[in-house]
């Protein structure tokens, strides 16, 4: 079965300091990645996404992420967070042939304090 | 802002009732695609309308269906509601059916049922 797992629930952080959010999908036909980011009592905004081609992809707000095809694997980093960062984090993939849905993983909670 | 918008942002309901929930998409986007977040977890894809037609449905039930309208307005409505069913839902627009086109979420609307 195809899906998606984002291996921290919460991840604190100090301000300042770099991060890394986890996330590793199982699937064995070809993927598109993306990172979304959801604020309190908001919807969902596209950090960033890959397709194809290079495989760091750098989006919004500082963020970068890399696919890894061998390790199933694309994680999100920011080299210095903010606190204005503090929310929560999606990776969703979408795969062939499935009417381009969109299978999210459960989610990470950055948590950015000073 | 995504220009995507959702109405009502709140809705109470009492088991057994009906709801439809409304997106106004951008205009031009002709996929809309509903979500289902439980409190905790990551959206579940619900369903896909493509100018006017379902085109792909996840794991839920018939009592759930939809609408897409020719003004880029969609519409989910939910039968004899069930206590499960409390959760944000969101609807998310894009122009055309690739998977890799980016999908823009509305801020959701929020579902109690008691």
């Amino acid at each position: 079965a195809q899906s998606v797992t984002q291996l921290d629930s919460q991840v604190p952080v100090f301000e300042e300091a770099p991060v890394e959010l986890r996330c590793n999908y199982s699937s064995s036909v070809s993927v598109y990645l993306f990172w979304y980011v959801q604020y309190p009592n908001q919807g969902l905004q596209l950090l960033l996404k890959y397709l194809s081609g290079s495989t760091l992809v750098k989006g919004i707000n500082g963020f970068e992420a890399e696919f890894n095809k061998s390790q199933t694997s694309f994680h999100l980093r920011k080299p210095s967070v903010h606190i204005s960062d503090t929310a929560e984090y999606f990776c969703a993939v979408t795969f062939t042939g499935t009417a381009s849905k969109l299978t999210f993983g459960t989610g990470t909670r950055l948590q950015v304090t000073l | 802002e995504t220009g995507v918008t959702q109405s009502p942002t709140h809705l109470i309901k009492t088991r057994g009732q009906q709801v439809t929930l409304r997106c106004s998409s951008q205009s031009g986007h002709n996929t809309v695609s509903w979500y289902q977040q439980a409190l905790g977890q990551g959206p579940q894809f619900i369903f896909q309308y493509y100018r006017e037609e379902e085109n792909g449905r996840g794991n839920f039930p018939p009592r759930f269906s939809g609408l897409q309208f020719p003004n880029y307005s969609s519409e989910l409505n939910v039968n004899a509601l069930e206590l499960d069913d409390s959760a944000l839902y969101l609807c998310a627009s894009r122009e055309e059916l690739g998977s890799g086109e980016t999908q823009y979420f509305g801020p959701g609307t929020r579902l109690l049922v008691l």
